[in-house]
């Protein structure tokens, strides 16, 4: 499958500061990037879809001025968790995939994730 | 709005018995997939169900897709202790290439 690759993989910050993940799609040019969230042992929570070259659409809930997503590419999307709490502590994940041939879309890639730890 | 709900969420099995986990949507899904993720891992594609009935078989797990396109089941014979991990089913919402993903099923298989 394409490899999607996101940097850092683990951070540590202090509350307050701004904290960028980078998520990158290495052998293909991904339609649409998506931000995800994930709680110990628990489920996926999207957090936002991204695509390129425009405004990302935030989920119900998820405040757009506190993760602010930048999609310039179509292999690389960014996430900024603006003034970190100790609350925005957690693993995110990304994702990307693409439109197939039949105009629908394919399988999610997933990055590896970043543990995110505010202090 | 549209959940995936996903039982059980934890299963417990000796090495060489059967498992299943089901999934079930509130709303007709375009198509339903299953991903594994493995513990400190990132989830891993495994299928993707789109027709009706549909059932498809990948060495020792099967997957089904309901007729009515709103329950799924991923079915895993003679377990390993690779198989180890959590599933995740997620219904997609068409047009807009979304995943709403079930709960999970957290696997332990003893050896």
């Amino acid at each position: 499958g394409a490899v999607v690759s996101q940097h850092p993989s683990r951070v540590i910050c202090k509350s307050g500061t701004s904290v960028k993940i980078e998520c990158r799609s290495l052998d293909f040019q991904a339609t649409t990037m998506f931000w995800y969230r994930q709680f110990p042992k628990k489920s996926l929570m999207l957090m936002a879809t991204s695509n390129e070259g425009s405004k990302a659409t935030y989920e119900q809930g998820v405040e757009k001025d506190k993760f602010l997503i930048n999609h310039a590419s179509l292999t690389l999307s960014t996430l900024t968790v603006t003034s970190a709490h100790p609350e925005d502590s957690s693993f995110y994940i990304c994702s990307a995939s693409d439109l197939g041939s039949s105009g629908s879309y394919n399988e999610q890639f997933f990055g590896p994730g970043t543990r995110l730890t505010v202090l | 709005g549209q959940q995936v709900m996903q039982i059980p969420q934890y299963q417990h099995v000796q090495e060489g018995e059967d498992f299943t986990t089901y999934c079930n949507s509130s709303t007709t899904l375009s198509n339903i997939q299953w991903y594994k993720q493995r513990p400190g891992g990132h989830p891993v594609f495994l299928i993707q169900l789109v027709k009706s009935g549909e059932v498809k078989k990948q060495k020792r797990l099967t997957f089904q897709f309901g007729e009515a396109k709103k329950n799924s089941s991923l079915h895993i014979t003679a377990t390993q202790t690779t198989d180890v991990g959590t599933y995740f089913c997620a219904g997609l919402r068409s047009n807009t290439g979304k995943l709403i993903f079930g709960q999970g099923t957290t696997l332990q298989v003893k050896p």
